[in-house]
């Protein structure tokens, strides 16, 4: 399977504890991006990177969440001090250059916060 | 901001109907437009897509055209089968050149009656 995966698929963890998430794009995709998505709504833009550098943040990605690219290949979104607000499918998308939107996601972490 | 905005779910239908799920949008430039599909236990997939104006996306049978005047790129298919039961996502993408993060709808839940 060449498309986008994700590790772990779930993740259940106690408030206040750290989460690590990771991405692995289809190879050869210089772009990468992070959405989130809770029940009953549509994905929202978290960050992208364009190899290692990351170039958009949202306001949605507060201080206790950060992301790597360090080899412009897999990423990895961190969760510090997880609240229950951070419960969500936490989406993986690559694109390849020049066809900035058309963005493959892989199959999502869902993220429980007990 | 720029803002997607369709038609509220669950949508049921009966096999062989005819689809309509509407979708309206606001953006500030001249975004290119999108439906996602996503199936039970999968990943977001890219439907159709289109550009610019008056642009027609297909694939599988569905159809949207971009229609600037009215600011919508409605979904539509002809006689929709019991495998498009899936949730469907209406989306654009502002700067098609560039960044490219893509602004998604609440999504619409569909399901097919044998």
């Amino acid at each position: 399977d060449t498309g986008v995966s994700q590790d772990p698929r779930h993740k259940i963890t106690k408030r206040g504890q750290n989460v690590t998430f990771r991405c692995d794009p289809i190879s050869e995709h210089n772009r990468l991006y992070w959405y989130r998505q809770t029940l009953g709504q549509g994905p929202e833009f978290l960050t992208y990177f364009q190899n290692e550098a990351q170039l958009e943040k949202s306001r949605l990605l507060s201080d206790r969440f950060s992301a790597e690219r360090p080899k412009g290949s897999f990423s990895t979104l961190e969760i510090q001090r997880t609240e229950q607000g951070d419960s969500a499918m936490y989406l993986c998308a690559s694109s390849p250059q020049g066809h900035a939107y058309e963005q493959y996601f892989g199959p999502g972490t869902r993220l429980t916060v007990t | 901001g720029d803002s997607v905005t369709q038609m509220e779910g669950p949508v049921t239908l009966s096999e062989e109907a005819f689809l309509t799920i509407n979708c309206t949008y606001t953006a500030t430039g001249y975004p290119s437009l999108f439906w996602y599909v996503q199936y039970p236990g999968e990943g977001l997939q890219l439907l159709l897509k289109a550009t610019k104006a008056d642009d027609k996306g297909s694939n599988k049978g569905f159809e949207a055209t971009y229609r600037k005047e009215t600011t919508s790129f409605h979904l539509e298919k002809g006689s929709v089968q019991v495998s498009d039961s899936a949730v469907y996502f209406c989306a654009l993408s502002d700067r098609p050149s560039s960044a490219s993060k893509i602004i998604f709808g609440s999504g619409t839940r569909l399901s097919i009656r044998p």
